[in-house]
């Protein structure tokens, strides 16, 4: 199956500051790959899904302007967090859906001060 | 809009007990259908999946889970708990064809007793 890796796998940040997460496939070129976050002891919950060389389909109650993503090539969707609040301290995961199975990186743990 | 609910949040079983974790889910259409594990530290691993045809389906580690349509149900079972299986169990529903979005329940955290 498809292998997805996201970078840095945490991270933690001044509030105010924004910070980009990445998500790579490594081995499948992926059109559509998804953002998630899960806050602790929590499901996971969709943000958007992020469609390479176009804009990406926000989830209904997710700032646009407040979490861009960037999908630029096959193997690459970005999601930075702009002017990140603590109330942004999150687990980010993105995925991608290959051959009918969706397959899940590691997960980025954002840490706002 | 679709959904999901686990009603357990936590299950505490002995190691060689038998194990249900419930799920209900609320969709319009045939549901896609998932059980993903969740370890700390570790990311989301597919146990099984549901998408048509035998509505008994055989996942990896020994899972197995039933579609009932008629209680909209999907329900995770293991005949054999083992120590390792202690994790976060998510059921979840997609939707939008090849490329579905999932929609997971809160999530079910089991516990395994020696």
């Amino acid at each position: 199956g498809a292998v997805v890796s996201q970078h840095p796998s945490w991270v933690i940040c001044k509030s105010g500051t924004s910070v980009k997460i990445e998500c790579r496939s490594l081995d499948f070129q992926a059109t559509t790959m998804f953002w998630y976050r899960q806050f602790p002891k929590q499901s996971l919950m969709l943000m958007a899904t992020s469609n390479e060389g176009s804009k990406a389909t926000y989830e209904q109650g997710v700032e646009k302007d407040k979490f861009l993503i960037n999908h630029a090539s096959l193997t690459l969707s970005t999601l930075t967090v702009t002017s990140a609040h603590p109330e942004d301290s999150s687990f980010y995961i993105c995925s991608l859906t290959q051959g009918g199975e969706q397959y899940f990186g590691p997960g980025t743990r954002l840490t706002v001060t | 809009a679709q959904s999901v609910t686990q009603p357990d949040i936590h299950i505490t079983v002995s190691e060689g007990a038998s194990l249900e974790l419930r799920c209900n889910y609320s969709y319009g259409a045939t549901p896609y259908l998932f059980w993903y594990v969740q370890s700390p530290g570790q990311g989301l691993q597919l146990l099984l999946k549901y998408f048509s045809g035998d509505t008994l389906v055989q996942g990896i580690k020994g899972f197995e889970a039933e579609f009932k349509r008629s209680q909209s149900s999907f329900n995770l079972r293991k005949p054999s708990v083992h120590w390792s299986d202690a994790a976060e169990y998510f059921c979840a529903v997609g939707s939008g064809g090849s490329n579905y979005k999932l929609t997971f329940g809160k999530g079910t955290l089991l516990t395994v007793n020696p």
